[in-house]
């Protein structure tokens, strides 16, 4: 597609519940990344995609986080029994091929997923 | 690790009044340094990439300056408006050539 797609746009859940976040990157791009920002933090990396394969899952803060990518395409995030402190903005980004893309050419970013726990 | 500051965290300005935030980074293992804006709801816009020390990159009101040996990046917006509100990301690469370290932003408020 033209940009990145993020849906929902917003997602309350009650505590105890799963949720599953979905990204539709650019047409093209290889990389795909899940970052969120918490009130008052800084964009927090969670996993970087290259392909289907995660090759950094460095940032996935508990067991409770999954993320999977089919057909070099859309990627979902799944939060399992979801937490008050999962309460974030849930950005996906992507990139041109991985071999010093990202760190020449940026990321194209979404509008983000905004959960709230309560 | 690479540990990216940004100050001011926030900021206040009046319409027409200029500014200027700070980012600074580990200078080791430098790849690029990148500017987003992103304004509530939207997505994070690319604003600037520079690679090269003393690098300087321009766009409309706002400009951008690169200092790598000493690990900072200045932006500066001219005569702020009101649409410029939005938060200020600085990100860098350092140490990977996959994956951006972002700061916490530097949260802008330009009063009408």
């Amino acid at each position: 597609g033209a940009g990145v797609s993020q849906s929902p746009s917003n997602k309350v859940t009650e505590k105890g519940k799963d949720v599953e976040l979905r990204c539709d990157p650019i047409s093209g791009h290889t990389a795909l990344y899940w970052y969120r920002q918490s009130l008052g933090q800084g964009l927090e990396f969670l996993i970087y995609f290259q392909g289907n394969s995660a090759p950094d899952k460095s940032g996935l803060p508990s067991d409770r986080f999954s993320a999977e990518r089919t057909g070099g395409s859309v990627s979902t995030l799944t939060i399992q029994r979801t937490q008050q402190e999962d309460s974030a903005v849930y950005l996906c980004a992507s990139s041109l091929t991985w071999t010093g893309g990202a760190s020449v050419y940026g990321y194209t970013f979404g509008s983000g997923t905004r959960l709230t726990v309560v | 690790i690479l540990n990216v500051e940004q100050s001011p965290q926030s900021l206040h300005v009046q319409e027409g009044d200029s500014t200027n935030f700070t980012c600074s980074f580990p200078s080791s293992n430098f790849y690029a340094l990148h500017w987003y804006r992103w304004e509530t709801a939207k997505s994070p816009e690319a604003l600037f990439v520079m690679t090269l020390n003393g690098d300087e990159k321009k766009k409309g009101r706002i400009s951008a300056t690169l200092n790598t040996k000493e690990g900072y990046s200045y932006l500066y917006i001219k005569g702020s408006q009101p649409e410029d509100s939005a938060t200020y990301l600085c990100s860098g690469s350092g140490g990977s050539n996959y994956k951006l370290t972002f700061g916490k932003g530097t949260l802008l408020t330009v009063n009408p």
